[in-house]
C-alpha cells in the first residue's frame, strides 16, 4: 500500500538553529515528490518538486533532497516567518493525478 | 495570474443536509483534484477530474461526488451530511497531471456540520 510518513510531528527551533524534516515513502511507481508549506487558514503552497534520487532543490533558507526511500527538507538559519506546517506528497500510480500526503511537520521558530 | 478560487470559504450545515462546493482552477489547468483535510487524518484524496471525466477516485463513500464543466471549473457535492464530514475541503489544479507536475491549491472551504 502506498504510504507517506513524516517526522517529527512537531519541531520547535530557536531562530538561527538549523534542522531537517524527514519524509519517508513507500509507493509503487514514484512519479514525483513534492514539498508544500501550509499556514493556518490557508491552502498548501507549493515549494519543490523532486523526482530523481540524488536530486536537490533550494529556495532561500530551504533545501530539499531525495533518495530512493526518503526526502529531507533542510532549514538553514530559520526565521520566525518560516513557522508553518510542512507537507510532503508523492505522485504515484500509472495514470491520472493522485497525490498521497503525509500528515506534516508543524514547525515553530522562536525569536 | 489568478490562483485557485474556492467558494464559499465557510459553510455551516446540519446533519442530513447536502452541500455543493465550487472550485475555479488556474487558467489553462485542466486537472482538478479534491481533498478532505482533518486534524487527525491529514489530506485525504477524494477524486480527480480531467476534461470533464473522473480519472481517479479515493476511498470515500458514494455520498461524495463531483463533476467538472467544459471550462474546467469543478463542483463537489456531499449528500446526507454526517458530523464526521466536518473538515476543510481543498481543491487543487494542475495543467494536465503529467509526471513531476505540482498541484496548486486554493484556500479551501471550511465545512462545519451541527
Amino acid at each position: 500500500e502506498d504510504q507517506v510518513t513524516q517526522s517529527p510531528e512537531a519541531l520547535r527551533l530557536q531562530e538561527g538553529e538549523s534542522s531537517s524534516l524527514n519524509c519517508s515513502y513507500t509507493v509503487s511507481g514514484l512519479r514525483g515528490l513534492f514539498w508544500y508549506r501550509q499556514d493556518p487558514g490557508k491552502g498548501p503552497e507549493f515549494l519543490f518538486t523532486l523526482y530523481s534520487a540524488g536530486e536537490e532543490k533550494e529556495k532561500e533558507r530551504l533545501k530539499a533532497t531525495l533518495t530512493k526511500k526518503e526526502s529531507f527538507l533542510h532549514i538553514t538559519a530559520p526565521k520566525p516567518e518560516d513557522s508553518a506546517t510542512y507537507l510532503c506528497a508523492v505522485q504515484a500510480g500509472n495514470t491520472g493525478n493522485q497525490f498521497y500526503f503525509g500528515t506534516g511537520t508543524s514547525l515553530t521558530v522562536i525569536p | 495570474k489568478a490562483g485557485v478560487t474556492q467558494t464559499p470559504r465557510y459553510l455551516i450545515k446540519t446533519r442530513g443536509q447536502q452541500v455543493t462546493l465550487s472550485c475555479s482552477p488556474i487558467s489553462g489547468h485542466r486537472s482538478v483534484s479534491w481533498y478532505q483535510q482533518t486534524p487527525g487524518q491529514g489530506l485525504q484524496f477524494l477524486f480527480e477530474y480531467f476534461s470533464e471525466t473522473q480519472r481517479n477516485k479515493g476511498n470515500f463513500p458514494g455520498r461524495f461526488s463531483g463533476r467538472q464543466f467544459s471550462n474546467s471549473r469543478s463542483e463537489m457535492n456531499v449528500s446526507t451530511l454526517e458530523l464526521g464530514d466536518s473538515a476543510l475541503y481543498l481543491c487543487a489544479s494542475s495543467r494536465d497531471g503529467s509526471n513531476h507536475q505540482p498541484q496548486h491549491f486554493g484556500d479551501g472551504t471550511r465545512l462545519s456540520i451541527l
